[in-house]
């Protein structure tokens, strides 16, 4: 039983690149979120899920979206990478009302 | 606003002695869940212990307990018998009803075990 797993573990953009951040989970719950952790800081929402082809905007979603296909599957897309996206970005996932398992974050720097 | 509050931005303390971490809470929901998450050096986030607000009792997983004061909005967290590997930082965090699962976490604690 893997739970979640995110790739990359590290990446470096460019400012203006693109990129996508994977996240599965093999524990087939059905609600999953994307946080990121500024340094020093708490975790901030950026978009969650409920369930297959349906998603919502977080706290924090500008500059980012995300789809969700599958259960297992929750990829998050930045588009034109800034400087101010660099942070820890974390995914996670649980049933309704059951605590959230966290994947081991990818550590995205923008230069 | 924010709706979790975590006053201590670090603490010591020495092996095998207890430590309470300090979560105070602000929602108007009467059913609502408050979590603890424990973060290492390494990162990742992991899950310690649950309590629901309907919880009669103190939720407790090994040697974490939480201490849960409804009426002052409060959930502390009690780790007994400290251990180096305790050391890390700690997010308190709360799921409000009709949040579709959603969690606010607090600013965090950073604990650090002297042997």
């Amino acid at each position: 039983n893997a739970g979640v797993t995110q790739t990359p573990k590290f990446r470096i953009l460019k400012i203006g690149q693109s990129m996508t951040l994977q996240c599965t989970q093999d524990m087939n719950h059905n609600y999953m979120y994307w946080y990121r952790q500024d340094p020093g800081m708490g975790l901030k929402l950026i978009y969650y899920s409920v369930g297959a082809g349906i998603t919502d905007k977080g706290e924090v979603p500008n500059g980012y979206n995300v789809s969700r296909s599958t259960t297992e599957d929750f990829p998050l897309r930045l588009e034109l990478a800034a400087p101010s996206q660099t942070s820890v970005y974390f995914c996670a996932s649980s049933y309704q009302n059951g605590a959230q398992y966290f994947g081991p974050g990818t550590r995205l720097t923008v230069l | 606003a924010q709706k979790i509050t975590q006053t201590q931005p670090g603490m010591f303390v020495q092996e095998k002695e207890a430590v309470t971490l300090d979560c105070t809470y602000d929602t108007s929901d009467q059913s609502y869940g408050l979590f603890w998450y424990k973060q290492p050096s390494s990162g990742e986030m992991i899950f310690l212990i649950y309590q629901g607000s309907y919880d009669e009792q103190n939720a407790t997983e090994g040697r974490y307990s939480l201490n849960f004061q409804k009426a002052r909005k409060s959930a502390n967290l009690v780790i007994s018998a400290s251990q180096l590997g305790d050391s890390a930082m700690y997010f308190c965090a709360m799921r409000e009803v009709d949040s579709w699962g959603k969690l606010q976490f607090g600013a965090g604690t950073q604990v650090v075990v002297t042997p």
